[in-house]
């Protein structure tokens, strides 16, 4: 069964410093993966997703995500945090329906 | 437009109310899915229509009841809810659930007290 592992329940940054958020899936055929953001009250965006056709993919909101086959990971980045970037993400996973990982809350300091 | 919209916003109901949640989607897509989600933590699938048929109810209890009356509606019928059924509320459409590629877009969700 596909299963997607977020590490990290809370990240904290400094704004304008590296933002790195940690998801691990589990699968036995290539999966597909997403990103997603909510903000508080909010429903799901989409920020990025991967499909197999490059594995260093860009999203919205200068994030990217690089998919690494050998480390079962597809981590998500963003070379400079904003205080707007402050959000709960998730990564998923879909077979016949999304697989979501338990989350990551972001904190910008300022 | 990638809009999905629901409403209401906000619904507070007593344990023996009947409501209903409403959603639409005009992006022309063909799968549409109820989620519930508490606090601090993912959403959870409930049901998914494919071509305005429930393709998928993850035994979620008959107080809860969907309905899609055509491609662009979905509605939640609640009824007789228990205080625990409040959440956040979110309904979500995608191209069709033929390809697991197809992303899935969420509307804003509904907030529901149960008192």
């Amino acid at each position: 069964a596909q299963s997607v592992t977020q590490l990290g329940s809370h990240v904290s940054v400094s704004e304008g410093a590296l933002v790195l958020l940690r998801c691990n899936y589990s699968s036995s055929v290539p999966p597909y993966l997403f990103w997603y953001v909510q903000y508080p009250n909010q429903g799901l965006q989409l920020l990025l997703k991967y499909t197999s056709a490059a594995t260093l993919v860009k999203g919205i909101n200068g994030f990217e995500a690089e998919f690494k086959k050998s480390e079962t990971s597809f981590h998500l980045t963003k070379p400079s945090a904003h205080m707007s970037d402050a959000a709960e993400y998730f990564c998923a996973s879909s077979s016949y329906k999304l697989i979501f990982g338990s989350g990551t809350r972001l904190l910008v300091r300022p | 437009d990638t809009e999905v919209t629901q409403t209401p916003k906000h619904l507070v109901m007593g344990m023996t109310n009947k409501k209903s949640l409403k959603c639409e989607q005009h992006m022309g897509h063909r799968a549409m899915y109820w989620y519930k989600q508490k606090a601090k933590k993912p959403p959870e699938l409930m049901f998914v229509y494919s071509y305005e048929k429930l393709s998928i109810n993850e035994s979620v209890p008959s107080r809860f009841s969907p309905e899609c009356p055509n491609s662009s509606l979905l509605n939640l019928h609640l009824h007789a809810l228990q205080p625990e059924d409040s959440a956040l509320y979110l309904c979500a459409s995608s191209q069709t659930t033929g390809g697991s590629h197809y992303e899935q877009y969420f509307g804003p969700g509904t907030r529901l007290t149960v008192t």
